[in-house]
């Protein structure tokens, strides 16, 4: 079945240490983002790429950085996790800007 | 900016009854769309509408394309167990990126 792959699907992480979350899709969609979802809210969007091309939010903080190999993959770096950063982050994909297709999330832990 | 209003933002209700939940916006959208989300996974798509005034079921849940093009509700009829999540509802103009509103919590009282 075509998917939305997020791995891992649980983090653990040190505050401050560098973290890497990774999505991988079988849609063959060309659009792929990255939400943060903090516990009953809303998923906000930090960035998105529409093909090559890189889209940040105006309020995505510096710590927050992504890299999209090739049409299939996304990651989401974090630099220095800080406590407010523990959440839950969902990989999304679209062809063009049409309806978004979710992963299952990643909950990251900020000890 | 555009900013989708979504009510309401919990209901209890008994199992077995139906459901209405609705997104209000001040500006024009092309594409609405509703999610349910479970615990500890991801958004999923329930129904996507394209066209102003579109009716559009999916097995008990039924959505309906707003005919002002700000609007959008979504209802669940004859409601059970598995029921219980968040529904987000999202919207789009055309050649762009979707918004979503803040989720209606849904609990079924046993």
């Amino acid at each position: 079945d075509a998917m939305v792959i997020q791995n891992p699907r649980y983090q653990v992480t040190q505050f401050g240490k560098p973290v890497t979350l990774s999505c991988s899709q079988t849609l063959n969609h060309n659009v792929m983002y990255w939400y943060q979802q903090k516990s009953s809210q809303a998923p906000k969007l930090l960035f998105h790429y529409y093909d090559k091309d890189f889209n940040n939010e105006a309020d995505t903080p510096d710590n927050f950085q992504s890299r999209r190999p090739n049409t299939s993959f996304c990651f989401l770096d974090i630099r220095s996790p800080g406590l407010g950063d523990a959440a839950m982050y969902l990989c999304a994909t679209s062809r063009a800007y049409n309806e978004q297709f979710f992963g299952p999330g990643t909950r990251l832990t900020v000890l | 900016g555009q900013q989708l209003n979504q009510s309401p933002q919990s209901m209890f209700i008994q199992e077995g009854e139906d459901v209405s939940m609705n997104c209000t916006s001040s500006s024009i959208f092309n594409t609405w769309l509703w999610y349910k989300q479970d615990p500890g996974e991801g958004p999923v798509l329930l129904i996507a509408l394209y066209k102003a005034g579109e009716l559009t079921s999916n097995g008990r849940l039924t959505a309906q394309f707003g005919t002002t093009r700000k609007d959008s509700f979504l209802n669940i009829s004859a409601s059970i167990p598995s029921d219980v999540g968040i529904y987000f509802c999202a919207a789009a103009r055309r050649d762009d990126k979707i918004i979503f509103g803040k989720g209606t919590r849904l609990h079924i009282l046993p």
